[in-house]
């Protein structure tokens, strides 16, 4: 348990679909990211809020579309996805050390 | 930005042996964590280290910061240690900026 929450930890979809990955911690930090992890390749960065306000996106595509009401709470909103975004979505929050979540294992059909 | 190289890529062991990953950055940092990956995907942090010696049951780890390396050292390896091995260095002046990850050691352990 790392204090960091993802909810759901497995998600298949199909291209015309719209899901959300939830991402909750329970740290106290003001820094939250999403990360990406496809098969056999280092992690890539996202997105990065800081305070709720994003700072970072890493010419991410429209069809994902990252919330943060909260420093406690991020989402990341998914619509006409592509198979090839079939991933690992991680989690992280970060106060100095950064935490990751269990991740959310993607499936787009 | 900051470039982040990890060696070896690939690392194979038998069970009981000793191993050094290394993590080599190309600017100042004030942040720098190792990572273990597990198999089903889980990151796991073993070390919060920008600079100084910590050690950790088996597990041990150096970051020099004048000269821009880190070592992680596996003492005793077990099947367990396999796995993916990830440093991560942060060069802002904040403790909320991003991490620049390299791209991993893959290490096997065989019983």
């Amino acid at each position: 348990e790392t204090g960091v929450t993802q909810t759901p930890r497995h998600l298949v979809m199909g291209m015309t679909n719209k899901k959300s990955l939830k991402c909750e911690q329970h740290l106290g930090h003001n820094a939250m990211y999403w990360y990406k992890q496809s098969a056999k390749k280092p992690l890539e960065l996202m997105f990065v809020y800081n305070f709720k306000e994003q700072t970072e996106n890493n010419s991410v595509p429209s069809r994902f579309s990252p919330e943060c009401p909260n420093s406690s709470h991020l989402f990341l909103h998914l619509h006409t996805l592509q198979p090839e975004d079939s991933a690992l979505y991680l989690c992280a929050s970060r106060s100095g050390e950064l935490f990751f979540g269990e991740g959310s294992r993607l499936t787009v059909l | 930005g900051i470039q982040v190289e990890q060696s070896p890529p690939d690392l194979i062991l038998q069970e009981g042996a000793n191993s050094t990953l290394r993590c080599n950055f190309s600017d100042s940092v004030n942040n720098l964590q190792w990572f273990h990956q597990n198999p089903w995907g889980q990151l796991i942090n073993l070390f919060y280290i920008p600079s100084g010696t910590k050690q950790n049951g088996r597990l041990s780890a150096t970051t020099v910061a004048t000269e821009r390396y880190s070592l992680l050292y596996i003492s005793s390896s077990q099947t367990t240690d396999s796995g993916v091995y990830f440093c991560a260095v942060n060069a802002g002046g904040t403790s909320y900026g991003k991490l620049t990850f390299g791209q991993g050691t893959i290490l096997t352990v065989h019983p």
